[in-house]
């Protein structure tokens, strides 16, 4: 039972660069979302999708897409990486009949940009 | 908008101390209330939740009460161990919604 998984774990990429950011589920769970942790602000919210096919905005969506083709994943796509991006990067998933139970968390990657 | 609002750390105590940190919410709806864990290098487990008002949640020896009237969801331990040193993290997510809001997180250190 892996849970949430993210790949990779840690990356350095220089400005300007794009890459992928992985996160899969074997949960079944609707719901996923990605976070971003700084230090002194907690978790804040990039982007979330409640189903296959479905995703919309949260708190600091600039600079990223996703997409969610399946229940199973969802990828986090910088588009072209700034310093202001580096940060630890967390999924998480959870399902409607527990969304006030909680997420699963991945256990997160730690992004560079110089 | 809907926040949460912890105490700032880092927190150190001395094993078998008492421990509280302090929370309060605000929210526009009726919102279910967490406290995660965070271990180095890791990410977060959730460890206890409280989904109305008067809720106790307990896990692991902690606890937390959900007080609508003050708005708060303050964490407690009774005897704290070097174990359960890490970051804390209060959170609350409205009724029927799956954006769960995170605070700024509170570091306990416990000393042996």
């Amino acid at each position: 039972n892996a849970g949430v998984t993210q790949t990779p774990k840690f990356q350095v990429l220089k400005t300007g660069q794009s890459m992928t950011l992985q996160c899969a589920q074997d949960m079944n769970h609707e719901y996923m979302s990605w976070y971003r942790q700084d230090p002194g602000m907690g978790l804040r919210l990039i982007h979330y999708s409640v189903g296959a096919g479905i995703t919309d905005q949260g708190e600091v969506p600039n600079g990223y897409n996703v997409s969610r083709s399946t229940t199973e994943d969802f990828p986090l796509r910088l588009l072209s990486a700034a310093p202001s991006q580096t940060s630890v990067y967390f999924c998480a998933s959870s399902t409607p009949t527990q969304s006030n139970y909680g997420y699963t968390f991945g256990s997160g990657t730690r992004l560079t940009v110089v | 908008g809907d926040s949460v609002t912890q105490m700032e750390g880092p927190v150190t105590l001395s094993e078998e101390a008492f421990l509280t940190i302090n929370c309060t919410y605000t929210a526009t709806g009726y919102p279910s209330l967490f406290w995660y864990v965070q271990y180095p290098g890791e990410g977060l487990q959730l460890l206890l939740k409280a989904t109305k008002a008067d809720d106790k949640g307990s896990n692991k020896g902690f606890e937390a009460t959900y007080r609508k009237e003050t708005t708060s969801f303050h964490l407690e331990k009774g005897s704290v161990q070097v174990s359960d040193s890490a970051v804390y993290f209060c959170a609350l997510s409205v009724t029927g919604g799956f954006k769960t809001i995170f605070g700024a997180g509170t570091r306990l250190f416990v000393k042996a």
